[in-house]
């Protein structure tokens, strides 16, 4: 069985500060951990994942993201919020013969 | 490279009506994943059919809903009779393999919105 929890539902920030949104997972196999972001009426894209290769993963827009296996952790984060980046995150666990299993996603807010 | 179609993209009916929703992955995936995602939630995988098998139903409410991969490509989705509780936003992801240990990257088309009066 396996798990994700995204501990904060929102997430505010000013325009040009670091962004961190936090995920914490549980899986009975070495887990692959992806975050996907969703804007407004569009599909999911993948920004980012970790498949048991290096532990920081570089995504696309600026993402990065650190598998911490101690902490059970998958931390999402930028150095500069961007306006553009407002949207719905869902970090994502899959492992063994289950299929993805996400989170309850996390809304980030960007004040200009 | 053309993403995961979905049609139609919005759909209203009323309760007890049924509905259909269709999707073509991406050329060449062979797995192929329905989600639905209820307002404010992840979604929730429905079913993963690899080529034209089904792989995963578990989560799917087979006494109304059911879907297809006739041919290993494009899939439909069906719910018959819907509820209100089955508003939601209907999505298709494909993979080139299966979602597992190799942690596939799956592609999602945008979507169908689904709104039962």
């Amino acid at each position: 069985a396996q798990s994700v929890t995204q501990l904060d539902s929102h997430v505010s920030v000013s325009e040009g500060t670091p962004v961190l949104l936090r995920c914490n997972y549980s899986s009975s196999y070495s887990p692959s951990l992806f975050w996907y972001v969703q804007h407004p009426n569009k599909g999911l894209q993948l920004l980012l994942k970790y498949t048991s290769a290096a532990t920081l993963v570089k995504g696309i827009n600026g993402f990065e993201a650190e598998f911490k296996k101690s902490e059970t952790s998958f931390h999402l984060t930028k150095p500069s919020a961007h306006m553009s980046d407002a949207a719905e995150y869902f970090c994502v666990v899959t492992g063994g013969a289950d299929g993805l299993t996400f989170g309850k996603g996390t809304h980030l807010i960007i004040q200009p | 490279e053309a993403g995961v179609a979905q049609s139609p993209r919005y759909k209203i009916i009323e309760k007890r009506q049924s509905v259909a929703f269709w999707c073509n992955p991406i050329s060449g995936h062979a797995t192929l994943y329905w989600y639905q995602q209820i307002l404010g939630q992840g979604p929730k995988l429905l079913i993963q059919f690899q080529n034209n098998g089904v792989v995963d139903d578990s989560q799917l409410p087979k006494d109304r809903f059911s879907a297809e991969r006739l041919k290993g490509v494009d899939s439909t989705l069906k719910i018959q009779p819907a509820k209100l509780e089955d508003s939601a936003v209907y999505l298709c992801a494909s993979s080139l393999g299966a979602s597992g240990p190799r942690g596939e990257t799956q592609y999602f088309g945008p979507g169908t919105r689904l709104l039962v009066l």
